[in-house]
């Protein structure tokens, strides 16, 4: 069964810090990852995409890795801010058309 | 250029009643999706569509709803005779072919 799991479901952490969040699939045959961030009542804006071949991608702040043979993936947040609460969340694409399947996201607070 | 559009931004409808939101997509995008949130989870896949098909609609309930992308004008989702578990953000994203999807900020949708 394809299927996206994240982890922790949510996470407090003081601003300045680092934190790591986790997505583990059994999406296949896998095509690509990408990780958003979804801020309250807004829609889903992408950070990265990985595809087979990448371990790592950065994005400012933000660097995701990728392991297709363990089928995980992290994000992990440098120097968190104020503005880094929000939902994070995984999706993982299948080739052969379209199937796009969505963990249910990591809520982070950053707290001052 | 413009990003995904959707409105209503907010939406109130009476149980029996009917609800339609729009997605205008990006410029230059032939294709777009269909996604809904409910309170505290994640996104969930409804429908895809390109201009007058429907590709993939396995996340769609069989029942009151209904989506169409026509030749001219935005993407439609019509939601017929509303409960209250229709409640929930419905988010729009579109896409080139093979590409990257861009989302949309939401209509958020309450049954009263």
């Amino acid at each position: 069964k394809n299927q996206v799991e994240q982890s922790p479901q949510s996470l407090i952490i003081l601003e300045g810090k680092n934190c790591t969040l986790q997505c583990n699939y059994t999406v296949s045959p896998f095509s690509n990852l990408r990780w958003y961030k979804q801020d309250t009542g807004r829609g889903p804006v992408s950070l990265t995409i990985m595809t087979f071949s990448e371990n790592t991608k950065s994005n400012g702040r933000y660097t995701a890795t990728l392991d297709a043979d363990t089928k995980q993936s992290s994000l992990h947040i440098t120097a968190s801010q104020l503005s880094d609460s929000a939902s994070y969340i995984c999706v993982v694409s299948k080739t052969g058309g379209f199937k796009t399947i969505f963990g249910a996201g990591t809520r982070l607070f950053v707290k001052a | 250029n413009a990003g995904v559009m959707q409105n209503p931004r907010h939406l109130v409808r009476r149980r029996g009643q009917e609800a339609r939101l729009r997605c205008s997509p990006m410029k230059g995008h032939s294709h777009v999706y269909w996604y809904r949130q409910l309170p505290e989870e994640g996104l969930k896949f409804m429908v895809y569509l390109q201009k007058e098909n429907i590709i993939d609609e396995s996340g769609m309930p069989k029942e009151r709803f209904s989506a169409e992308f026509p030749k001219e004008g935005p993407s439609i989702l019509r939601i017929q005779q509303v409960v209250r578990g229709d409640s929930a953000a419905y988010f729009c994203a579109s896409s080139p072919p093979e590409g990257k999807q861009y989302f949309g900020p939401g209509t958020r949708l309450t049954v009263t």
